[in-house]
């Protein structure tokens, strides 16, 4: 198993673009979620789905987008993109939604907005 | 609001030496616990974590934590760390146990001086 992957791992945008941040797990995992990670800050929880065509806002949602079309793929999207949204991103899957379960963490995408 | 803190955000020991990091968390429902650790360059990776049972917990690498209820707290311990042990900690927190993901601290660097 590749386990969570994440593409591309680093990306630079200028103000006002808007991409999609890929992630993808082949470990047919119903949970995903993403957070970002500021320095000093530690990781927050941006979007968070419990399964295909279900998802839910974190503690951190506003200018992002999510969808669940598949178990596999949990994309997120910058609509349109400010400097306050620098950060390293990050993707996690676990098998359920249970709060017990092991959150599985891809490598992470280093985004700079200029 | 739920909170989850670290209290050293920078720790420098050498080999050999014991390790204690501090967590404490503000909520006085149900709780599970978790830490993980991120090494240079890797993606972060469960440690252990606590979600019922006996409170002393034991983690991979040697790694272990202790659940203080009566004091929010899940101290993560080893007897003697090893250079290889150079990363950064995170304690992380679900609060209520629901699928709304962790509320992480803000982490501890640790370096471990050969």
């Amino acid at each position: 198993n590749a386990g969570v992957t994440q593409t591309p791992k680093f990306q630079v945008l200028k103000t006002g673009q808007s991409m999609t941040l890929q992630c993808a797990q082949d470990m047919n995992h119903e949970y995903m979620s993403w957070y970002r990670q500021d320095p000093g800050m530690g990781l927050r929880l941006i979007h968070y789905s419990v399964g295909a065509g279900i998802t839910d806002q974190g503690e951190v949602p506003n200018g992002y987008n999510v969808s669940r079309s598949t178990t596999e793929d949990f994309p997120l999207r910058l609509l349109s993109a400010a400097p306050s949204q620098t950060s390293v991103y990050f993707c996690a899957s676990s098998y359920s939604p249970s709060s017990t379960d092991t959150q599985y963490f891809g490598p992470g995408t280093r985004l700079t907005v200029l | 609001a739920q909170s989850v803190s670290q209290h050293n955000h920078h720790v420098i020991l050498s080999e050999a030496a014991s390790l204690e990091l501090g967590c404490n968390y503000s909520y006085g429902g149900t709780v599970n616990l978790f830490w993980y650790v991120q090494y240079p360059g890797q993606h972060l990776q469960l440690l252990l974590k606590y979600f019922s049972g006996d409170p002393l917990v034991k983690g991979i690498k040697g790694f272990e934590a202790e659940f203080i209820k009566s004091k929010f707290s899940f101290n993560l311990r080893k007897p003697s760390v090893q250079w290889s042990d150079t990363a950064e900690y995170f304690c992380a927190v679900n609060f209520g146990g629901g699928a709304d993901g962790l509320t992480f601290g803000k982490g501890t660097h640790l370096i471990i001086q050969p």
